[in-house]
C-alpha cells in the first residue's frame, strides 16, 4: 500500500492563479480530510469527506473548493491565490470506525 | 484563548534523558487526546491515543490525561536521537472519523547524541 499521496510536493504560484492539489488513498477509507498547517499555528481543518459525493466545510473553508467523485480521490482546489493561502497542506484518510488519521506527506504551496 | 494550548519549544535534552512534553485545553467535553509524531517535512503519523483520564504505556512512551485538570503529557523515557521531532497533541469530543479533532500548535524536539 502507498497509503495516502499527495502532488505536488512544492508549488510556487502568483496571485490570483489557480491550482488543484491532488489527494489519493489505497486504503478503501471513506473518510478524507484536508488541512493546512502554519508556523506555530498547528493544523486546521480546511474540508473533510465521509464518502464519495459527500463533502462538508471544517474550519477554515474560505478559499478553498472540493470534490469528492471516487472513494481514492480528493482534491483540493484553490481558485483565486491569495499570499494568505501560503501553507503546507496535508491530506489524510481514516478508515470509517477508527480515529486514526493517515496523513500524506504534504504539499509546500508559496503565494507570491 | 485557544481551545488547545502546546508549548512550542523547540526543546533540546541529551541522549537517554526523560522528556515530558504537554498540553492544557479548555474544553472539557473533550474525551479522546492523541500524540502525533511530525518528523521534519513528513505528515503526522500517530504515536498515542488515550481515551479519559488515566495513563497508557507503550514501550518507551507514556500518555496521560488528567480531565480535573484539563492537562495531558506525553513522556518519552531514555529518548534518542530518532524522537527527534514536533509532537502535537490533539484531541476530540467523540470517537467518530467526522468528528472534529483540535491539534496543539506542536512543540519540536530535540535530543542531542
Amino acid at each position: 500500500n502507498a497509503g495516502v499521496t499527495q502532488t505536488p510536493k512544492f508549488r510556487i504560484l502568483k496571485i490570483g492563479q489557480s491550482m488543484t492539489l491532488q489527494c489519493t488513498q489505497d486504503m478503501n477509507h471513506n473518510y478524507m480530510y484536508w488541512y493546512r498547517q502554519d508556523p506555530g499555528m498547528g493544523l486546521k481543518l480546511i474540508y473533510y469527506s465521509v464518502g464519495a459525493g459527500i463533502t462538508d466545510k471544517g474550519e477554515v473553508p474560505n478559499g478553498y473548493n472540493v470534490s469528492r467523485s471516487t472513494t481514492e480521490d480528493f482534491p483540493l482546489r484553490l481558485e483565486l491565490a491569495a499570499p494568505s493561502q501560503t501553507s503546507v497542506y496535508f491530506c489524510a484518510s481514516t478508515h470509517q470506525s477508527r480515529d486514526e488519521q493517515f496523513f500524506g506527506p504534504g504539499t509546500r504551496l508559496t503565494v507570491l | 484563548q485557544k481551545e488547545v494550548e502546546q508549548d512550542p519549544g523547540p526543546l533540546s535534552v541529551p541522549e537517554g534523558a526523560i522528556v515530558s512534553l504537554n498540553c492544557t485545553y479548555s474544553n472539557s467535553a473533550f474525551q479522546y487526546f492523541m500524540w502525533y509524531r511530525q518528523y521534519s517535512r513528513k505528515g503526522p503519523e500517530l504515536l498515542m491515543y488515550t481515551y479519559s483520564s488515566g495513563n497508557k504505556e507503550d514501550g518507551r512512551f507514556t500518555a496521560q490525561v488528567d480531565k480535573s485538570s484539563k492537562y495531558i503529557s506525553l513522556f518519552i523515557r531514555d529518548s534518542q536521537p530518532s524522537d527527534s521531532a514536533t509532537y502535537l497533541c490533539a484531541m476530540s469530543q467523540s470517537y467518530s472519523s467526522a468528528s472534529k479533532i483540535i491539534f496543539g500548535s506542536g512543540t519540536r524536539l530535540s535530543i542531542r547524541p
